[in-house]
């Protein structure tokens, strides 16, 4: 079972500012199957990212992806009050596919 | 446009069954993996199960399996998760989940979810 660790567990920043979220993988994720998802209260999960680094339909460029192998990085550049959420990653190489614990994201 | 409506959700007591549904619209059921994730209060996402887009191929995470059976009728294009022995750890929001291809593939689609309590 590949196990994801997210970190940080929470990030407080100033509307503009930029977030770094990181993803590690306990082995190599297969062909970069690493996907990243935002969460508000109440509501579903919505894709971000997928294949680390290629954004969803619709998803702002202040939105991206990167890495490879077992570390991966969510960067939200710009940051604006709408981006406050948990942002989660996920592997889908294989089952199960596990979720990290998520990354809490306020917005000051 | 794509939906994905659960139902079946419930205040159930431990020990007890539950069934929930996922119906889907906007897409060709058939093509695609479908699986359940799952939400604890205060907590994070859980991956549950999956089907492929056939039904011939389901995995299981394993605190569930055992107690869990994902199937898919892909005539009326509803997902089902069929839940026994529940337990108070079982709690939570259950959302459906489209995948991007038959296998493999990332979630692109997610449905609002349904509430399960197991409660005494």
């Amino acid at each position: 079972e590949v196990v994801l660790t997210q970190s940080p567990g929470t990030l407080s920043l100033s509307p503009g500012e930029s977030a770094t979220l990181s993803c590690w993988a306990s082995q190599s994720v297969r062909d970069n199957h690493l996907a990243w998802y935002q969460q508000k209260p109440g509501q579903a999960p919505r894709l971000l990212i997928y294949g680390a680094s290629s954004r969803a339909t619709g998803i702002p460029d202040r939105f991206s992806g990167s890495g490879s192998g077992t570390d991966f990085t969510l960067t939200i550049s710009r940051l604006e009050p709408e981006d406050s959420a948990m942002y989660y990653c996920q592997h889908y190489a294989n089952s199960p596919r596990t979720f990290g614990q998520g990354t809490k994201v306020e917005i000051k | 446009q794509v939906q994905l409506v659960e139902s079946g959700g419930g205040v159930v007591q431990p020990g007890r069954s539950l069934r929930l549904s996922c119906a889907a619209s906007g897409f060709t059921f058939s093509r695609y993996g479908m699986h359940w994730v799952r939400q604890a209060p205060g907590k994070g996402l859980e991956w549950v199960a999956v089907t492929s887009f056939d039904g011939e191929n389901r995995f299981y995470a394993e605190s569930v399996k055992g107690r869990v059976t994902i199937s898919r009728d892909n005539t009326k294009r509803i997902l089902y998760l069929q839940m026994n022995s529940l337990r108070d750890d079982d709690t939570g929001v259950y959302y459906c989940a489209k995948e991007s291809s038959g296998w493999y593939g990332y979630f692109d689609y997610w449905g609002q979810g349904t509430q399960v309590t197991v409660s005494s």
